[in-house]
């Protein structure tokens, strides 16, 4: 199984960054994903990393650091649509199984 | 990317009924299947991984009396809340392992037991 943590809460202003950080330990681990997750809806994918460092998308970047159990999620030029629950998950190799934090609530404000 | 559809997207019951709902992979083929529930502003909670072709396996404190899984083809699992209570009300989102090694979530039922 997984251990994951996050914060609760962020906010940050439109236009801003925003790092949602995530620690994990795990008795297996094949990756660590984010998801995206809007009130009422299902979590949409954001990125997997697998291999340590940094990999941007966009606005979005994730980061690994497989030796010290470490995520972290980069939100630049914060639109308000980016208000959201954003969600850690684990792969654990050994059941294939998605761990998940209890996600980050991030508001974004004028 | 590879989509999974539910149904129903969200069903009113009164107490003591069954629900069934559907999750399909709709342009993949997955042996493996994923239900979670979600509460109100809570995280995604592991009920059971779906194999097709045999047993679901439950996680922890799921009553699998409860909460039937049958995943009868390699695009369609469906999980039956059987004799449905107040306290089932919840948000029901399924998942499906797809290449290469990626989940992909339906798009979630809500259930509202009166």
């Amino acid at each position: 199984g997984q251990n994951i943590d996050q914060p609760t809460e962020m906010t940050a202003t439109e236009g801003a960054i925003v790092q949602i950080n995530c620690t994990y330990q795990t008795s297996g681990f094949n990756g660590l994903f984010w998801y995206q997750q809007h009130a009422g809806e299902a979590p949409t994918f954001l990125s997997y990393n697998v291999l340590d460092g940094l990999e941007e998308k966009g606005r979005f970047s994730s980061f690994l650091s497989r030796s010290k159990g470490y995520s972290y999620l980069l939100l630049k030029e914060l639109q308000m649509k980016d208000s959201a629950s954003y969600l850690c998950a684990g792969w654990d190799p050994n059941d294939y199984k998605l761990s998940f934090g209890a996600g980050t609530t991030v508001t974004v404000r004028a | 990317g590879a989509v999974v559809s539910q149904h129903p997207s969200r069903v009113i019951c009164k107490s003591g009924t069954s629900v069934k709902i559907e999750c399909r992979s709709l342009d993949f083929q997955a042996t493996t299947m994923f239900w979670y529930r979600q509460f109100p502003k809570k995280s995604l909670m592991l009920m059971a991984t779906s194999n097709e072709g045999s047993k679901a396996t439950y996680e922890q404190g799921v009553e699998k009396d409860k909460f039937l899984i049958n995943h009868a083809s390699l695009t369609l699992s469906t999980l039956t809340v059987t004799s449905a209570h107040p306290e089932d009300s919840s948000f029901y989102i399924c998942s499906a392992r797809g290449p290469p090694n990626e989940q992909f979530f339906g798009p979630g039922t809500r259930l509202t037991v009166l």
